[in-house]
């Protein structure tokens, strides 16, 4: 099983700010199976990024993603008030499960 | 626009049978698989199972393998899961979601299922 590590825990920014989230799994995996949805209190979750670098659409370009193998990073380049959310990032690899990181929340400074 | 309706959550006891519904609607949903994934009260996302577009393939996370049994009705744009011998651990938010490629792209709102006698 591939286990996502995220950090940080929790990001305390202002808006304004850009914000960097890692993701980093147990074992190398292929880019195009690395995800990221932004879930807000008391909503389903939102695709992202899918690919690892893909924006899902209507998602604004100021989320971008990166990385390869092991390691991989969600920016956000100024956080705007509706950005501020928990991140997850999910691996989808050749066997089950589809594994989820523990997440990032984006919070107020 | 696509729209998936979850259904069927509740306060049950453990040991307890839930049946979960997910009423699809917006798209061709016999074209694509489909996932429940759950998220416990203040806990991390959690893949429960997948089912291929036709229903020949499927998975389970190791914890549900012989309690959960999803499935689908093509003809109703419906999925279900069945849940059997329910654990307290089994609370959560129970979500349906579209696959696409190796990603999520569409989520139901979710059903709230509480074991808890």
């Amino acid at each position: 099983e591939i286990v996502l590590t995220q950090s940080p825990g929790t990001l305390s920014l202002s808006p304004g700010e850009r914000a960097t989230l890692s993701c980093r799994a147990s074992q190398s995996l292929s880019s195009s199976y690395l995800t990221w949805y932004q879930q807000k209190p008391g909503q389903a979750p939102r695709l992202l990024i899918y690919g690892a670098s893909s924006r899902a659409t209507g998602i604004p370009d100021r989320f971008s993603g990166s990385g390869s193998g092991t390691d991989f990073t969600l920016t956000i380049s100024r956080l705007e008030p509706e950005d501020f959310a928990v991140y997850y990032c999910q691996q989808y690899g050749g066997s089950p499960p589809r594994t989820f990181g523990q997440g990032t929340k984006v919070e107020i400074k | 626009e696509v729209q998936m309706v979850e259904s069927g959550g509740g306060l049950v006891q453990p040991g307890g049978s839930l049946r979960l519904s997910c009423a699809a609607s917006g798209f061709t949903f016999s074209s694509y698989e489909m996932n429940w994934v759950r998220q416990a009260p203040g806990k991390r996302l959690e893949w429960v199972s997948y089912i291929s577009s036709s229903g020949s393939t499927i998975y389970y996370a190791d914890s549900m393998k012989g309690r959960f049994t999803i499935s689908r009705d093509n003809a109703k744009n419906s999925l279900y899961l069945q849940m059997n011998s329910l654990r307290a651990e089994d609370t959560a938010v129970y979500y349906c979601a579209r696959e696409r490629g190796y990603s999520y792209d569409s989520w139901g709102q979710g059903t709230l299922v509480t074991v808890s006698s």
